[in-house]
């Protein structure tokens, strides 16, 4: 079964360094998604992809966080000059079409220090 | 702006009880999602409902909408341990907001023996 995957699945860092995470979506799947949630929180939406265009950003979606997904398959979401408010899991879906089912990764789950 | 609730936020119930859980929506939606959570994993897609009266069961869980009272609910029926989780809807709007997901805050299910 190859579902969403997300690497890695912890990450600590002390605030000011940047971090990378990546997802590969189900493979096939035109639409990518990023969320973040917090502990207690509903998953909030930060930027979707359509094959490589990335057609929305959330106002979340700061200056420091930068999304890719250069060819269309994989996708990277960067953190720069990491804060501790960033703490939270990082969770990455994808769907086939609009408006199909958003399937979800494992997260990857990011302390800062 | 999009608001989704939920309640009851935390609910204890014993094995084999009944017990319903509400999602309310402040904005004509697309669709309506249920998705589950185990503590430190992802999401599982439970349900899709696309159109007002959609009633859609899966073994103990039951998930209905009502498009004109923007409220969606999921019904437990006969409880089991193996549900305790938490429960989040999530609404899609489509248009030009595409298929972000807007989540409400989970509720959050025990099932004590």
């Amino acid at each position: 079964d190859t579902g969403v995957s997300q690497n890695p699945r912890h990450k600590i860092t002390k605030r000011g360094q940047n971090v990378t995470f990546r997802c590969d979506p189900i493979s096939e799947h035109n639409r990518l998604y990023w969320y973040r949630q917090t502990l207690g929180q509903g998953p909030e939406f930060l930027t979707y992809f359509q094959n490589e265009a990335q057609l929305e950003k959330s106002r979340l979606l700061s200056d420091r966080f930068s999304a890719e997904r250069p060819k269309g398959s994989f996708s990277t979401l960067e953190i720069q000059r990491t804060e501790q408010g960033d703490s939270a899991m990082y969770l990455c879906a994808s769907s086939l079409l609009a408006q199909e089912t958003q399937y979800f990764g494992p997260g990857t789950r990011l302390l800062v220090l | 702006e999009l608001k989704v609730e939920q309640n009851p936020l935390f609910l204890s119930m014993q094995e084999g009880k009944n017990y319903t859980i509400y999602c309310n929506y402040s904005t004509t939606s697309d669709r309506l999602y249920w998705y589950r959570q185990d503590p430190g994993k992802s999401l599982e897609s439970l349900f899709v409902l696309l159109s007002n009266g959609a009633v859609k069961q899966e073994g103990r869980l039951m998930a209905s909408l009502d498009t004109k009272a923007r409220l969606s609910t999921l019904h437990i029926t006969a409880a089991v341990h193996d549900l305790s989780a938490t429960y989040f809807c999530a609404v899609s709007l489509g248009g030009t907001s595409g298929s972000r997901l807007t989540f409400g805050e989970g509720t959050q299910l025990t099932v004590n023996p």
